[in-house]
């Protein structure tokens, strides 16, 4: 299984970019890497994810190092509805998702 | 992407007896799974529920305590049986489509054993 290390939490002022790192040093040549959030009470959200190369979309964009062991989620502006558990994941092989414990992202007014 | 309803969204059980779970996909998909969150925790991988035979249980769950039916591409249900406290928890269905695709996540069942 492709583990993943995360910080346990963070801070972020608002209006300001939000950078989460992430480690997945075990993470094998075809193995997706995944972002998800949780906001309190609600299921995980899909955020974004990739391979090899860096990604954008609406909501974020992930950079991926070039020897695959780690990325960072990146939220240009984070707003106080930005507030959550951020997961970090990397799919098994299966299909299927191993969530680790994530990095609670407190945004700050 | 493909939206779950899952029902109910929350309930108060009492010990020895079941509860099941359904989990609806507004469209066809191919891999559906079932993880328990348990307070304060993470969230973990129960099993994989797979259309036309039997699921496939993680490590530590069994069959005959989480019984698991998926019907078709677009369904399935997760029962909770006879009931303790140590099964209280968030019992969360999510749906995968294609090799590299999005997952999706229902809102979750708040179960309370009491």
């Amino acid at each position: 299984d492709a583990k993943t290390t995360q910080p346990p939490s963070m801070d972020c002022a608002e209006g300001r970019a939000a950078n989460l790192p992430c480690n997945h040093s075990t993470i094998s040549g075809n193995e997706y890497v995944y972002w998800y959030r949780q906001i309190h009470s609600q299921g995980p959200q899909y955020i974004i994810h990739g391979l090899k190369n860096n990604e954008t979309n609406e909501m974020a964009s992930l950079i991926i190092t070039e020897d695959r062991k780690s990325s960072t989620l990146i939220l240009p502006h984070a707003t106080l509805r930005d507030t959550a558990v951020y997961y970090c994941i990397g799919e098994t092989g299966a299909n299927n998702l191993f969530f680790g414990t994530g990095t609670r992202l407190t945004v700050i007014p | 992407s493909a939206v779950i309803s899952q029902k109910p969204s929350r309930d108060i059980c009492q010990r020895g007896t079941s509860l099941t779970i359904q989990c609806q996909v507004d469209s066809q998909v191919t891999m559906m799974f079932w993880y328990r969150q348990q307070p304060g925790q993470s969230l973990t991988l129960i099993a994989t529920a797979n259309q036309g035979s039997e699921a496939t249980y993680e490590s530590g769950f069994v069959i005959d305590k989480f019984p698991i039916s998926r019907p078709n591409l677009t369904f399935s249900t997760l029962t909770v049986s006879n009931m303790s406290p140590e099964d209280s928890s968030i019992y969360l269905c999510s749906a995968a489509w294609g090799p590299v695709g999005g997952y999706t996540f229902g809102s979750g069942t708040r179960l309370t054993v009491v």
